[in-house]
């Protein structure tokens, strides 16, 4: 158990539909990263927040957004979902920015499927 | 840009048998790499990490990882490979974004197969 909490497991829509997913980092840690994993696109990174601020952006589509709240669990929105959007969506957090020294502890991550 | 490339998608080995999943990465400069791995309905667990302090990296479980700057390569080995070991293995590599943060690029990975 890495400490990390994603909410839900499992999720199922329909095209055209607007999901909420829910991370919470491990306690201390200040830094939240969402990553997207598909069996086309493998791993990607999407975005990081840092302290309730975005610190780094990856191929976050424009119909996707997150932040991260005072408490600093976070949210990551996907609306005008398309059928390419399912996939496995992970949260990851660690204690500071920096990717290089900081170790990201990942979730056990949201299958998002959209039908 | 830094990226990193992943040489077989699938590698199985006899239990107690060597592990090598394979690596290179491409970058103009000293990269920061890193080896994660990801057990079934799971999420990625940290395995070991190069941040230029020792060409050869020792990580939880018995691996190990060679930094080999001549080959471009950082490729992850075990000596004997246990059953528990099955599972999907990630490369990555830190890259700076456009904005001049950090962030991870991985492999499209190795799934690797322990038979008895």
């Amino acid at each position: 158990d890495s400490g990390v909490t994603q909410t839900p497991k499992h999720l199922i829509t329909a095209t055209g539909q607007r999901v909420t997913l829910r991370c919470s980092p491990r306690s201390g840690d200040l830094s939240v990263y969402w990553y997207q994993q598909s069996l086309d696109q493998g791993l990607q990174f999407l975005i990081q927040y840092y302290n309730g601020e975005e610190r780094a952006k990856g191929n976050i589509l424009e119909r996707f957004s997150a932040q991260q709240f005072p408490d600093l669990h976070s949210e990551l929105n996907l609306s005008s979902l398309e059928l390419g959007d399912s996939a496995l969506y992970f949260c990851a957090s660690s204690v500071s920015g920096g990717v290089s020294y900081n170790e990201q502890f990942f979730g056990p991550g949201t299958r998002l499927t959209v039908l | 840009a830094q990226s990193v490339t992943q040489l077989g998608s699938h590698v199985s080995v006899s239990e107690g048998a060597l592990v090598l999943l394979r690596c290179n990465y491409s970058s103009s400069v000293p990269p920061y790499l890193f080896w994660y791995v990801q057990y079934p309905n799971q999420g990625l667990q940290l395995l070991l990490k190069y941040t230029s302090a020792a060409t050869l990296v020792k990580g939880i479980n018995d691996f190990e990882a060679e930094f080999k700057k001549s080959e471009t390569s950082f490729h992850l080995t075990k000596p004997s490979a246990h059953m528990s070991d099955a599972a999907e293995y990630f490369c990555a590599v830190s890259r700076i974004t456009q904005g001049g943060s950090e962030k991870l690029v991985f492999g499209k990975g190795t799934k690797l197969t322990v038979n008895p």
